[in-house]
């Protein structure tokens, strides 16, 4: 049981060029979020999906897309990378109705040059 | 939207010693408030959770209280010990699908 599974784990992009984050879960659950994490701010939700074939905004969705491929898959776009977008992305999932525990993928470190 | 406040942003304890991290929330309709754990260079996991309908809850050193009509709601750590050291998080969930984090804590424990 693999639970949330995230590609790559690293990743260095120059300014301007494009990357998609990959997000798998294997724990049947209807809910997906995408966060992102820079030092004091916390975690901010930047997209989350309620169920396969539906997608929202968070906080901070600009410079972002979302696609929830199917229920297992939840990817997140940068189309044009700037260095404000340095930060470690993680992908989570949970149950659906939103009192239930959330799991983590082990997470992105992304560095925008 | 929904705004989860966290205090204090660092903490520093002696081994033994308590520590008490306090939360507040802006949404009335949040019904679900968990706290997750996250170590260097790890994964957020968690640690406790709590519902509205329960103004506390504890699994072995760890408690979680919560005051609805205040609208906060704080974990505490009794006897504390150096692997508790991490940085934590409280969360309220917004709209039954939207989870917001607090800033973080980061807790020391000094042996």
């Amino acid at each position: 049981n693999a639970g949330v599974t995230q590609t790559p784990k690293f990743q260095v992009l120059k300014t301007g060029q494009s990357m998609t984050l990959q997000c798998a879960q294997d724990m049947n659950h209807n809910s997906m979020y995408w966060y992102r994490q820079d030092p004091g701010m916390g975690l901010r939700l930047i997209y989350y999906s309620a169920s396969e074939g539906t997608t929202d905004k968070g906080e901070v969705p600009n410079g972002y897309n979302v696609s929830r491929l199917n229920k297992r898959e939840f990817s997140l776009r940068l189309e044009s990378a700037a260095p404000s977008q340095t930060s470690v992305y993680f992908c989570a999932s949970s149950g659906t109705g939103g009192n239930t525990e959330a799991f983590f993928g082990q997470g992105t470190r992304l560095t925008v040059v | 939207g929904e705004n989860v406040e966290q205090h204090p942003s660092t903490l520093s304890v002696q081994e033994g010693d308590s520590a008490v991290i306090k939360c507040t929330y802006s949404d009335s309709a949040s019904n679900y408030f968990p706290w997750y754990k996250q170590e260097l260079g790890k994964r957020p996991q968690l640690i406790i959770d709590i519902r509205s309908n329960v103004g506390e809850k504890k699994d072995q050193r760890i408690a979680v209280t919560l005051n609805k009509t205040a609208k906060h709601f704080s974990l505490h750590i009794t006897e504390t010990q150096p692997e508790d050291s991490a940085v934590y998080f409280c969360a309220a969930w917004y709209n039954n699908n939207d989870m917001r984090f607090g800033a973080g804590t980061r807790l020391t424990v000094k042996p």
